[in-house]
């Protein structure tokens, strides 16, 4: 099977910028992740979809950040407006049942300058 | 609350020598404990887990793990390093429910030849 899929792989924007990353789970998962990795820190949960319900976005940082789930299909996290803390790397990552454990995804490397 | 902490940030051992990552992990249930891996440029990759049955786990590649309670530990081990197990290696506790992982800052595995 397809493993998730996520782009772009990295991405460099200016302060004050939009970006806007995907993630495809994979198929048939109705578990999505966004977890975060700012340089030099843990890896830290962002929130969580069942389907296309947030399900729990306890980790996002702001409102600048939003995340979205099209008819419980891929993802879309967007930063609006960017700022320099918001570097780092962003993992999705998906599951069938919880207890299974996740597949990752490569991660998208975003800097901001 | 829970809470993961690798006690080496580096780890650093020969080719054919024996790997010890060391986790320690805090948590208000019975917890389910993970590794994952990370290689340069690539996804999270699940090395094994632990759900509560045995408390000696195997997983892929020759790594295994032990729970132990007493000692509120998950180390990670491996009989013999190959040049391959250079990565990022990650302890990991899940929610009660599994909706959420608590990553461990990670240990950085050099093996030399």
């Amino acid at each position: 099977e397809a493993g998730v899929t996520q782009f772009p792989s990295h991405s460099v924007i200016e302060k004050g910028q939009t970006v806007t990353l995907r993630c495809d789970p994979i198929s048939g998962h109705d578990n999505l992740y966004w977890y975060r990795r700012v340089m030099g820190k843990e890896i830290k949960f962002l929130l969580h979809f069942v389907k296309e319900s947030k399900q729990d976005e306890s980790g996002m940082p702001n409102n600048r950040f939003l995340a979205e789930r099209t008819g419980g299909t891929y993802s879309t996290l967007k930063v609006q407006p960017a700022e320099l803390e918001d570097s780092g790397v962003y993992f999705c990552a998906s599951s069938a049942g919880r207890t299974n454990g996740y597949t990752f995804g490569s991660g998208t490397r975003l800097t901001v300058v | 609350a829970q809470s993961v902490t690798q006690l080496d940030s580096h780890v650093s051992v020969s080719e054919g020598t024996p790997v010890l990552l060391r986790c320690n992990y805090s948590s208000s249930y019975s917890p389910s404990l993970f590794w994952y891996v990370q290689h340069p440029n690539k996804g999270l990759q699940l090395l094994l887990k632990y759900t509560s049955a045995a408390t000696l786990v195997k997983g892929i590649n020759g790594f295994e793990a032990e729970f132990k309670k007493s000692e509120t530990s998950f180390h990670l081990t491996k009989p013999s390093a190959h040049m391959s197990d250079a990565a990022e290696y990650f302890c990991v506790v899940s929610s009660y429910n599994f909706n959420k992982f608590y990553f461990g800052s990670g240990t950085k595995l050099n093996v030399k030849p």
